[in-house]
């Protein structure tokens, strides 16, 4: 398994308190991602990463913001949280997008009530 | 922007007759297409990938084939066994981007 963790694995905070999630590599890969599955929507893009510092959105980033000091963290922050951001939120990282498959992380189950 | 769709959302097939899930995408410069299976309550997983100078890949079980033409792409697991089951995802790579778009989903039930 690529070397990928995801923390915490769960979390349950109330509406409006800020939130952040961490995912830690041992890969060294250039690309992280950051998705939310939900049902019936699958897995939805909502930040990445191509490198230290720089970042980009997906398609779903409001609400959400993302850094990346180091090679092998990349971190999510839900400045406030609301109920609709309550999801399964599952890290990836990739050596290539063009070429190499994405491994995810086995995920955080985020309940905002 | 750009999507992916796919379908059927759900399948049932019989223990060792063959499924088919089929996606369409939007970009039609999109250049690679890796489906994922996800177990339960687990990571999904890349089960097999094609790029856009082919029309078919095969691994065992599993073979996907890719219609640039059309812009749609398939997935087909042939004698298919109960831990086949699970939820299958596609997903095509938007152009330009380092972005991967996924499809919605499809659960897959093989029922022995």
């Amino acid at each position: 398994d690529a070397g990928i963790t995801q923390s915490p694995r769960h979390k349950v905070t109330e509406t409006g308190t800020p939130v952040t999630l961490r995912c830690h590599q041992t890969e060294n890969h250039r690309y992280m991602y950051w998705y939310r599955q939900d049902p019936g929507h699958g897995l939805r893009l909502i930040h990445y990463s191509y490198g230290v510092k720089d970042t980009d959105k997906g398609e779903v980033s409001d609400g959400y913001s993302v850094s990346r000091s180091k090679t092998e963290d990349f971190l999510l922050t839900l400045e406030s949280a609301t109920s609709s951001q309550t999801s399964v939120y599952f890290c990836a990282i990739s050596e290539n997008v063009s070429g190499s498959p994405l491994h995810f992380g086995n995920g955080t189950r985020l309940t905002v009530t | 922007g750009e999507n992916v769709e796919q379908h059927p959302s759900t399948l049932s097939v019989q223990e060792g007759d063959s499924a088919v899930i089929k996606c369409t995408y939007s970009d039609s410069a999109s250049n690679y297409f890796p489906w994922y299976k996800q177990e339960l309550g687990k990571r999904p997983q890349l089960i097999i990938d094609i790029r856009s100078n082919v029309g078919e890949k095969k691994d065992q079980r599993i073979a996907v084939t890719l219609n640039k033409t059309a812009k749609h792409f398939s997935l087909h697991i042939t004698e298919t066994q109960p831990e086949d089951s699970a939820v299958y995802f596609c997903a095509a790579k938007i152009s330009n981007t380092d972005k991967l778009i996924f499809g919605t989903g499809t659960r897959l039930q093989v029922f022995p």
